[in-house]
């Protein structure tokens, strides 16, 4: 089992539809919660981060942890043609060593106009 | 303006031929990585400096190396590429390690293919 397990869709929604994409880990030592984005060819780009559980909002987009359930998500609303990407969920612990961390696949979103 | 730069974007190499991939930063970062990353794939660490400390993910293979001369140059090199070794190499810089939260800021990659 992966420590990191995120569906790789591809998922594809219309434009301005609420999208809703999400991880599940294992470890329960994971404490920094991070989204990146990925756009095809390019490097990732780090969208936004949490620590421990709770919601973050910024702009269209909204960060969720739920560290009892493991499970963290991310939501875009009024999702943009322009947010065609793959997104990563990445984790770390607290003092794991040198802080590293731990990427899921990714799931490619589709939005189409 | 790009603070992760990565040369060349693109790179042909022949089986078994040497190649070497650069990563330039203008963040004055204490820490550089180089993950591998293949198709629909999450990227994975083979190395990172510290400041002048090298260090060796496990299971990265001898067949790749690794350079960092200065601050803001780092270097990635594959001694004798094989098919496998196709992939998008990524490269990346924090502030620092052990921070509570580790904000990594990544190049654009540079896709490695091997004829």
């Amino acid at each position: 089992q992966k420590e990191v397990e995120q569906d790789p869709g591809p998922l594809s929604v219309p434009e301005g539809a609420i999208v809703s994409l999400n991880c599940t880990y294992s470890n329960s030592a994971f404490q920094y919660f991070m989204w990146y984005r990925q756009y095809s060819r390019k490097g990732p780009e780090l969208l936004m981060y949490t620590y421990s559980s709770g919601n973050k909002e910024d702009g269209r987009f909204t960060a969720q942890v739920d560290k009892s359930s493991k499970y963290i998500s991310l939501f875009i609303r009024d999702s943009q043609p322009s947010d065609s990407a793959t997104y990563l969920c990445a984790m770390s612990a607290l003092y794991n060593a040198g802080n590293m961390l731990t990427f899921g696949g990714g799931t490619r979103l589709m939005v189409k106009p | 303006d790009a603070m992760v730069i990565q040369n060349p974007r693109y790179q042909v190499t022949q089986f078994g031929k040497p190649v070497t991939l650069s990563c330039s930063q203008t963040l004055n970062h204490n820490v550089m990585y180089w993950y591998q990353q293949k198709s629909s794939q999450a990227p994975k660490l083979l190395f990172h400096y510290y400041d002048k400390d090298f260090n060796n993910e496990a299971d990265t293979p001898d067949n790749f190396q690794s350079r960092r001369p200065n601050t803001s140059f780092c270097f990635l090199d594959i001694r004798s590429p094989g098919l496998g070794d196709a992939a998008m190499y990524l490269c990346a810089t924090s502030r620092e390690i052990g921070l509570a939260k580790n904000i990594q800021y990544f190049g654009a990659g540079t896709r490695l293919s091997v004829l």
